[in-house]
């Protein structure tokens, strides 16, 4: 069972700056079927990056994913206030057949 | 535009069953398969499973193995997910997403809040 680890848990920065998050994964993830969320409060997820580096479509230049294998990183160059959110990743195609990490809570500094 | 709109919140009794609906537009419903996710308040995002509007087919999480059923209505364009024997720890807000062939949802219906008291 493929089981996602995302780091860190909770990541303070301010307006302005580059943020880096981290998910890993304890299996390789085949055919790099990893992909990045990002939900505000009282809202439904919103797909990022699918394939571990496309950006969704209307999803800022600003927002880019890498990684391959087990380890995947989601990095926001230039942080926006809108951008402060819980971010999660997720896996397609291991068993089980989706999991997803617990989370990563960006919050203002 | 392309969107998925679900039912309504409920309020149920433990041991009951709620189902909860998945209305799509915007696209071809049945060349599609939909997830279900759901959430517990404060909690992280856990996968229930996914149910192919092409062919019928399911594939259920272990954990809600004989106690959730997925089914699709194509003339309608929505997307069922039916939980029985709830329990306290059912509380939580249930989302529909779609699914593409690399496993990635997009869109997400809004979530419909299901509360077991």
């Amino acid at each position: 069972e493929i089981v996602l680890t995302q780091s860190p848990g909770t990541l303070s920065l301010s307006p302005g700056e580059r943020a880096t998050l981290s998910c890993r994964a304890s299996q390789s993830i085949a055919n790099n079927f990893l992909a990045w969320y990002q939900q505000k409060p009282g809202q439904a997820p919103r797909l990022l990056i699918y394939g571990a580096s496309s950006r969704a479509t209307g999803i800022p230049d600003r927002f880019s994913g890498s990684g391959s294998g087990t380890d995947f990183t989601l990095t926001i160059s230039r942080l926006e206030p809108e951008d402060f959110a819980v971010y999660y990743c997720q896996q397609y195609g291991s068993s089980p057949l989706y999991s997803f990490g617990q989370g990563t809570k960006l919050e203002i500094k | 535009q392309v969107q998925l709109v679900q039912s309504g919140n409920e309020v149920k009794e433990p041991g009951a069953s709620v189902k909860v609906s998945c209305k799509g537009s915007g696209f071809i419903f049945n060349t599609y398969a939909f997830s279900w996710v759901r959430q517990a308040p404060g909690q992280g995002l856990e996968w229930m499973g996914l149910i192919s509007a092409t062919n019928g087919k399911t594939n259920y999480a272990q954990s809600f193995q004989g106690r959730v059923a997925m089914t699709t209505d194509t003339s309608t364009s929505t997307a069922y997910m039916e939980l029985r024997s709830l329990r306290s720890d059912d509380t939580a807000v249930y989302y529909c997403g779609r699914n593409y062939n690399d496993g990635s949802l997009h869109p997400w219906g809004q979530g419909t809040l299901v509360t077991v008291s």
